[in-house]
């Protein structure tokens, strides 16, 4: 079965520049998490939506961040205008409902600000 | 909040060995999860093993066993007959019950298998 996937794997873009980040969840799965990997702060969970409803986006640093569930198998996140402290790995996840759900995690993009 | 901590930033041992990564947790609830992931160089987000903290039974997958101390707020992961694959950042997570279904993540430990 394929996993999650994620596009593109990295992405380099001057600063002020609209980034889109792409996830294709897991069949059959219905919750979808955006998770942010820093150095300084480590993982970081920034959105989660279920059954394509926004649930808790308490960890999206700012207006500039967005995310949409346009249907039950993909979700966007998109920064606009980017910001070199932007610059994280950014993972999505999915799970079947239930917190005792395993989160399977795509791969990441890496995304650079310059 | 509830906060994870692994106090372990990074660890090295001798293949074969086995090794104890460890993790400590806070929170004032009485039902919730604890995971272990692992991230190799691949980057890659992979699940070790989980625990439901209403279970007694300490967790175990082949060669990942963990030591769940409820009391104690302690979720130890132990990796015997280590392999150089097992080379990664080793994350502990938590959710609650309860609230947002969130993993809240510790900052991870390095761990590298020497040949």
């Amino acid at each position: 079965d394929a996993g999650v996937i994620q596009s593109p794997r990295h992405e380099v873009t001057e600063m002020g520049q609209e980034v889109t980040l792409r996830c294709k969840l897991i069949s059959g799965h219905n919750s979808l998490f955006w998770y942010r990997q820093t150095m300084m702060r480590g993982l970081e969970l920034l959105i989660y939506f279920n059954n394509n409803v926004p649930i808790d986006d308490s960890g999206m640093p700012e207006d500039r961040f967005s995310a949409k569930m346009p249907n039950a198998s993909f979700s966007t996140l998109k920064i606009q205008p980017s910001e070199p402290r932007d610059s994280a790995v950014y993972f999505c996840a999915s799970s079947f409902p239930g917190r005792n759900q395993p989160q399977h995690f795509g791969d990441g993009t890496r995304l650079s600000i310059l | 909040a509830q906060t994870v901590t692994q106090s372990q930033p990074e660890m090295s041992v001798q293949e074969a060995e086995t090794v104890t990564l460890s993790c400590t947790y806070d929170t004032s609830e009485n039902n919730y999860y604890l995971f272990w992931y692992k991230q190799p160089p691949s980057r890659q987000m992979i699940l070790v093993i989980r625990q439901e903290a209403y279970k007694q039974q300490n967790a175990t997958e082949n060669r990942f066993s963990v030591n769940f101390q409820k009391a104690a707020k302690s979720f130890s992961l132990k990796i015997s007959d280590s392999q150089l694959g097992d080379t990664a950042m080793y994350f502990c997570a938590f959710m609650t019950e309860g609230g947002a279904q969130k993993l809240v993540f510790g900052q991870g430990t390095r761990l590298t298998i020497n040949p």
